[in-house]
């Protein structure tokens, strides 16, 4: 199993930026992928899930006006979207397999930094 | 949303010793399963978190037999017994009843 994250992004506030999470070693829709981000020193945040089988997402309430979660399966990477970026949005992004919506993160992507800077 | 709130923040451990970490969560995470949807995550510097326990007492895939965790409905601990110094890093529980999912602050074990 492996999570495949794409690479270091450096934005301006009110940008939006494009994560990808391409997966291998498993049945791409047979498992969600959630997202969880830590700031700086920080701890983990979770952001929401994707489920590829049903292109369904849930996000958590913060991001629901801001995020998109989506997935293309021909390739099977998940993808997450943020608009209207601020200064407190920089962080790592992590992208994670798990079997239900609220189980386990058994496998996790490197992760993405994401840094929001004028 | 269920607070996960961990302690201690900072942990020192000599080595061969016995670390515990303690996790209590603002509800009961006991599931209509029986089991109790906590789980417990390390990560090292450097990389991303990795299981370590799973609905609170079951060891994942490739975590030390060393690692076990035990508790119930509000309270949970995640013990490392003789601890060395690649069990160095920041560990995390983590409530997978509801969403959103919510992690504890983490807790740094490091080698006095």
């Amino acid at each position: 199993v492996q999570l495949v994250q794409s690479g270091t992004e450096m934005k301006k506030p009110g940008a939006s930026v494009k994560v990808s999470c391409q997966t291998s070693g498993y049945t791409f829709t047979a498992y969600y992928v959630q997202w969880v981000r830590q700031a700086p020193g920080q701890g983990l945040e979770w952001v929401g899930w994707f489920n590829p089988n049903s292109d369904g997402t849930r996000l958590a309430p913060k991001f629901q006006d801001r995020v998109t979660l989506t997935g293309d399966t021909s390739i099977r990477t998940a993808f997450m979207e943020m608009r209207s970026l601020r200064s407190d949005d920089a962080a790592t992004y992590f992208c994670a397999r798990s079997e239900g919506d609220t189980t386990m993160l058994d496998s996790w992507g490197p992760g993405t930094l994401l840094t929001v800077s004028s | 949303d269920i607070v996960m709130t961990q302690s201690p923040l900072s942990l020192p451990v000599s080595p061969g010793e016995t670390a515990s970490i303690s996790c209590r969560a603002s509800q009961s995470l006991l599931h209509t399963s029986g089991y109790s949807f906590v789980d417990w995550y390390v990560q090292k510097a450097g990389q991303s978190p990795q299981l370590l326990i799973y609905m609170g007492s079951n060891r994942a895939s490739g975590a030390p037999v060393k690692i076990s965790g035990s508790g119930s409905g509000t309270d949970f601990t995640l013990t490392i017994s003789r601890v060395e110094a690649e069990d160095v890093g920041v560990y995390f529980c983590m409530q997978a009843l509801q969403t959103p999912l919510t992690f504890g602050g983490g807790t740094k074990v490091e080698i006095k």
